[in-house]
């Protein structure tokens, strides 16, 4: 088993729709929790992070993070045909000296 | 603007060639970290460095050694090439090593190995 999962999809609603990204974890001592957008030919970039458990919001975007279930969620609100991409999730723990452990990937297609 | 450089966008290597790929980043990040992108797989860590002439193994480095001489560079080597080596390879560099304030990759280079 992985220790973050992550549906590769792809993910396909028009645009305009909430759309809802996520990953599971199994590794409880994981504080630090990143999603990062990813166009094709092109290296990740960084969306948002959050520290622990809660919510952060950042305009359209929203990462919500559930420490209990072990489950962390972005929602993409207006969905706009530039947010097709792949959105990848990763975690970090300071008992692993803040080693990244990354999610596949969900391919998302926002269809106009 | 700020970035990591990747010397080649695209490389075609034959079996048992050495091969470099390089990267370069202009933010005065002390991390770097060479990773490869497969379908399904994901991203996997194949070395990192925290400061220059240090280097640590990853999750999968074996076939792989790097070279960190300075501060701005980080060198990957495939010692001699193999077909399970074809990849895409992306260099990504960081100022925290929480990652929170963000990996800043380069655009990847697409090895294949024929």
């Amino acid at each position: 088993q992985k220790e973050v999962e992550q549906d590769p999809g792809p993910l396909s609603v028009p645009e305009g729709a909430i759309v809802s990204l996520n990953c599971t974890y199994s590794n409880s001592a994981f504080q630090y929790f990143m999603w990062y957008r990813q166009y094709s030919r092109k290296g990740p970039e960084l969306l948002m992070y959050t520290y622990s458990s809660g919510n952060k919001e950042d305009g359209r975007f929203t990462a919500q993070v559930d420490k209990s279930s072990k489950y962390i969620s972005l929602f993409i609100r207006d969905s706009q045909p530039s947010d097709s991409a792949t959105y990848l999730c990763a975690m970090s723990a300071r008992n692993s000296n803040y080693q990244l452990i990354w999610g596949a990937g969900t391919k998302l297609i926002i269809k106009p | 603007d700020v970035k990591v450089t990747q010397s080649s966008r695209y490389l075609v290597k034959r079996t048992g060639e050495k091969v470099f790929l390089e990267c370069v980043q202009d933010m005065d990040h002390e991390n770097m970290f060479w990773y490869r992108q497969d379908p399904g797989l994901g991203l996997r860590l194949i070395y990192f460095s925290y400061d220059v002439k240090m280097k640590e193994k990853g999750d999968i480095p074996e076939g792989y050694s790097v070279s960190r001489e300075k501060k701005e560079r980080f060198s990957l080597i495939l010692e001699s090439a193999s077909t399970n080596q074809t990849s895409m390879y992306l260099c990504a560099s960081s100022w925290g090593r929480t990652g929170i304030y963000g990996y800043t990759f380069g655009s990847g280079t697409r090895l294949t190995v024929v």
